[in-house]
Protein backbone atom coordinates (compact mmCIF):
# COMPACT_ATOMS: atom_id res chain seq x y z
CA UNK A 1 0.00 0.00 0.00
CA UNK A 2 2.21 2.89 -1.21
CA UNK A 3 -0.40 5.67 -0.31
CA UNK A 4 -0.12 8.95 -2.02
CA UNK A 5 3.01 9.09 -4.27
CA UNK A 6 3.88 12.61 -5.90
CA UNK A 7 6.44 12.38 -8.70
CA UNK A 8 8.90 14.19 -9.42
CA UNK A 9 10.39 15.29 -5.80
CA UNK A 10 12.23 17.97 -6.88
CA UNK A 11 12.11 20.14 -10.54
CA UNK A 12 13.84 23.17 -11.86
CA UNK A 13 11.55 25.09 -14.94
CA UNK A 14 12.82 27.81 -16.81
CA UNK A 15 10.40 31.07 -16.98
CA UNK A 16 7.36 29.91 -19.33
CA UNK A 17 8.37 26.55 -19.82
CA UNK A 18 5.20 24.00 -18.93
CA UNK A 19 4.94 20.39 -16.83
CA UNK A 20 3.02 18.54 -15.27
CA UNK A 21 3.24 17.47 -11.48
CA UNK A 22 2.19 13.51 -10.78
CA UNK A 23 0.16 12.30 -8.09
CA UNK A 24 -1.21 9.10 -7.57
CA UNK A 25 -3.61 7.42 -4.75
CA UNK A 26 -4.03 3.56 -4.39
CA UNK A 27 -6.65 3.67 -1.48
CA UNK A 28 -9.54 4.15 -3.59
CA UNK A 29 -10.15 7.72 -2.10
CA UNK A 30 -12.73 9.95 -4.06
CA UNK A 31 -11.57 13.59 -2.66
CA UNK A 32 -8.23 14.90 -4.04
CA UNK A 33 -6.70 18.25 -3.34
CA UNK A 34 -3.36 19.95 -4.55
CA UNK A 35 -1.71 22.50 -1.81
CA UNK A 36 0.87 24.66 -2.42
CA UNK A 37 3.49 25.81 0.53
CA UNK A 38 5.56 28.71 1.14
CA UNK A 39 7.52 30.39 3.86
CA UNK A 40 4.84 32.13 6.47
CA UNK A 41 2.43 31.23 4.09
CA UNK A 42 0.91 27.79 5.42
CA UNK A 43 -0.43 25.45 3.11
CA UNK A 44 -3.12 27.19 0.13
CA UNK A 45 -5.51 24.86 -1.47
CA UNK A 46 -4.71 25.36 -5.16
CA UNK A 47 -7.77 22.80 -6.72
CA UNK A 48 -9.32 19.67 -4.98
CA UNK A 49 -11.86 17.23 -6.70
CA UNK A 50 -14.12 15.37 -5.07
CA UNK A 51 -14.39 12.27 -7.30
CA UNK A 52 -13.55 11.41 -11.24
CA UNK A 53 -14.49 13.97 -13.87
CA UNK A 54 -15.14 16.29 -11.39
CA UNK A 55 -12.68 19.13 -10.36
CA UNK A 56 -12.78 22.42 -8.65
CA UNK A 57 -10.57 25.84 -7.63
CA UNK A 58 -9.25 26.19 -4.11
CA UNK A 59 -7.86 29.61 -3.25
CA UNK A 60 -4.86 30.09 -5.33
CA UNK A 61 -5.86 28.37 -8.95
CA UNK A 62 -4.56 31.15 -11.35
CA UNK A 63 -2.00 29.59 -13.74
CA UNK A 64 -2.80 25.51 -12.86
CA UNK A 65 -5.14 23.73 -14.47
CA UNK A 66 -6.41 19.69 -12.94
CA UNK A 67 -8.28 16.72 -14.47
CA UNK A 68 -9.39 14.10 -13.35
CA UNK A 69 -10.30 11.38 -15.48
CA UNK A 70 -9.67 8.24 -13.09
CA UNK A 71 -9.99 7.89 -9.12
CA UNK A 72 -6.62 7.25 -8.80
CA UNK A 73 -5.27 10.00 -10.33
CA UNK A 74 -4.97 14.24 -9.99
CA UNK A 75 -2.08 15.37 -12.22
CA UNK A 76 -1.67 19.39 -12.10
CA UNK A 77 -0.58 21.34 -15.08
CA UNK A 78 1.46 24.59 -15.05
CA UNK A 79 0.58 26.40 -17.88
CA UNK A 80 3.29 28.50 -18.24
CA UNK A 81 5.81 29.06 -15.25
CA UNK A 82 6.74 31.77 -12.99
CA UNK A 83 8.88 32.71 -10.54
CA UNK A 84 5.69 33.26 -8.26
CA UNK A 85 4.99 29.71 -8.67
CA UNK A 86 8.14 28.75 -6.74
CA UNK A 87 6.90 26.23 -4.25
CA UNK A 88 6.50 23.09 -2.52
CA UNK A 89 3.43 21.48 -3.86
CA UNK A 90 1.85 18.76 -2.06
CA UNK A 91 -1.11 16.57 -3.25
CA UNK A 92 -3.55 14.71 -0.36
CA UNK A 93 -6.75 12.49 -0.42
CA UNK A 94 -9.30 11.25 1.50
CA UNK A 95 -11.90 8.87 1.73
CA UNK A 96 -14.14 11.61 3.67
CA UNK A 97 -13.02 14.74 4.20
CA UNK A 98 -14.17 15.03 7.75
CA UNK A 99 -12.27 12.53 9.05
CA UNK A 100 -8.60 13.45 8.12
CA UNK A 101 -6.32 13.09 4.55
CA UNK A 102 -3.37 11.31 3.51
CA UNK A 103 -0.97 13.77 2.21
CA UNK A 104 2.00 12.55 -0.51
CA UNK A 105 5.87 13.72 0.41
CA UNK A 106 5.83 16.87 -1.86
CA UNK A 107 7.83 18.40 -5.03
CA UNK A 108 9.70 21.20 -4.14
CA UNK A 109 9.86 23.48 -7.57
CA UNK A 110 11.91 26.29 -8.62
CA UNK A 111 11.15 28.63 -11.80
CA UNK A 112 14.22 30.56 -12.72
CA UNK B 1 -9.70 36.60 6.91
CA UNK B 2 -8.41 33.62 7.78
CA UNK B 3 -10.73 30.62 9.12
CA UNK B 4 -8.70 29.47 11.12
CA UNK B 5 -6.49 31.28 13.74
CA UNK B 6 -3.53 29.35 15.01
CA UNK B 7 -1.24 30.58 18.14
CA UNK B 8 1.37 30.73 19.00
CA UNK B 9 2.78 31.08 15.44
CA UNK B 10 6.56 29.83 16.90
CA UNK B 11 7.12 28.30 19.70
CA UNK B 12 10.90 27.39 21.20
CA UNK B 13 11.23 25.67 24.16
CA UNK B 14 13.89 23.27 26.15
CA UNK B 15 12.89 19.03 26.12
CA UNK B 16 11.12 18.11 29.23
CA UNK B 17 8.84 21.62 29.06
CA UNK B 18 4.89 21.24 28.58
CA UNK B 19 3.31 23.55 25.76
CA UNK B 20 -0.22 24.05 24.50
CA UNK B 21 -0.95 25.09 21.15
CA UNK B 22 -4.22 26.99 19.95
CA UNK B 23 -6.81 26.71 17.21
CA UNK B 24 -9.60 29.39 16.95
CA UNK B 25 -13.05 30.53 15.06
CA UNK B 26 -15.36 32.60 15.14
CA UNK B 27 -17.25 29.48 12.93
CA UNK B 28 -18.98 26.18 14.30
CA UNK B 29 -17.68 23.17 12.85
CA UNK B 30 -18.85 19.26 12.94
CA UNK B 31 -15.14 18.16 13.50
CA UNK B 32 -11.48 19.60 13.31
CA UNK B 33 -8.47 17.88 12.32
CA UNK B 34 -4.45 18.02 13.56
CA UNK B 35 -1.57 17.40 11.82
CA UNK B 36 2.36 17.58 12.60
CA UNK B 37 4.60 18.55 9.47
CA UNK B 38 8.52 17.63 9.79
CA UNK B 39 11.05 19.22 7.77
CA UNK B 40 10.83 17.51 3.67
CA UNK B 41 7.99 15.98 4.72
CA UNK B 42 4.14 15.96 3.78
CA UNK B 43 1.57 16.68 7.01
CA UNK B 44 0.52 13.49 8.82
CA UNK B 45 -2.84 13.18 10.55
CA UNK B 46 -2.52 13.11 14.40
CA UNK B 47 -6.40 12.93 15.51
CA UNK B 48 -9.89 14.31 14.58
CA UNK B 49 -12.43 15.46 17.42
CA UNK B 50 -15.77 15.73 16.62
CA UNK B 51 -17.81 16.30 19.73
CA UNK B 52 -17.61 19.15 21.58
CA UNK B 53 -15.88 18.80 24.70
CA UNK B 54 -13.97 15.69 23.38
CA UNK B 55 -10.53 14.80 24.73
CA UNK B 56 -8.26 12.29 23.04
CA UNK B 57 -4.75 11.48 24.05
CA UNK B 58 -1.88 10.31 21.36
CA UNK B 59 0.81 9.23 24.32
CA UNK B 60 2.36 12.86 25.58
CA UNK B 61 -0.22 14.84 23.28
CA UNK B 62 -3.78 15.49 24.55
CA UNK B 63 -6.01 17.46 22.19
CA UNK B 64 -9.35 18.90 23.25
CA UNK B 65 -12.34 20.29 20.92
CA UNK B 66 -14.47 23.26 22.70
CA UNK B 67 -17.44 22.95 23.74
CA UNK B 68 -19.02 25.51 21.51
CA UNK B 69 -17.16 23.32 18.93
CA UNK B 70 -15.47 26.56 17.52
CA UNK B 71 -11.73 26.16 18.81
CA UNK B 72 -9.27 23.37 20.38
CA UNK B 73 -6.16 22.93 21.64
CA UNK B 74 -3.30 20.65 21.43
CA UNK B 75 -1.05 19.97 24.51
CA UNK B 76 2.01 18.19 24.82
CA UNK B 77 3.34 17.02 27.80
CA UNK B 78 7.17 16.92 28.64
CA UNK B 79 8.27 17.95 25.16
CA UNK B 80 10.81 15.72 23.09
CA UNK B 81 12.92 17.29 20.38
CA UNK B 82 11.40 14.40 18.01
CA UNK B 83 8.25 16.78 18.49
CA UNK B 84 9.80 19.24 16.66
CA UNK B 85 7.97 20.03 13.61
CA UNK B 86 4.88 22.24 12.48
CA UNK B 87 1.35 21.75 13.97
CA UNK B 88 -1.24 22.33 11.61
CA UNK B 89 -5.30 22.45 12.27
CA UNK B 90 -7.23 22.08 9.65
CA UNK B 91 -11.56 21.58 9.06
CA UNK B 92 -13.18 20.61 6.34
CA UNK B 93 -15.01 23.16 3.96
CA UNK B 94 -16.91 22.62 1.39
CA UNK B 95 -15.66 19.08 0.44
CA UNK B 96 -11.98 20.82 0.91
CA UNK B 97 -9.28 20.80 3.77
CA UNK B 98 -8.64 24.25 4.81
CA UNK B 99 -5.63 24.96 7.42
CA UNK B 100 -4.94 27.44 10.08
CA UNK B 101 -1.69 29.31 9.56
CA UNK B 102 0.13 26.46 11.84
CA UNK B 103 2.58 26.59 14.97
CA UNK B 104 6.25 25.76 14.49
CA UNK B 105 7.54 23.90 17.32
CA UNK B 106 11.27 23.60 18.13
CA UNK B 107 12.03 21.26 21.03
CA UNK B 108 15.77 22.13 22.21
CA UNK B 109 17.54 19.11 23.78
Amino acid sequence: NAGVTQTPKFQVLKTGQSMTLQCAQDMNHEYMSWYRQDPGMGLRLIHYSVGAGITDQGEVPNGYNVSRSTTEDFPLRLLSAAPSQTSVYFCASSLNPQVGYTFGSGTRLTVV
Amino acid sequence: TQLLEQSPQFLSIQEGENLTVYCNSSSVFSSLQWYRQEPGEGPVLLVTVVTGGEVKKLKRLTFQFGDARKDSSLHITAAQPGDTGLYLCGIEYGNKLVFGAGTILRVKS
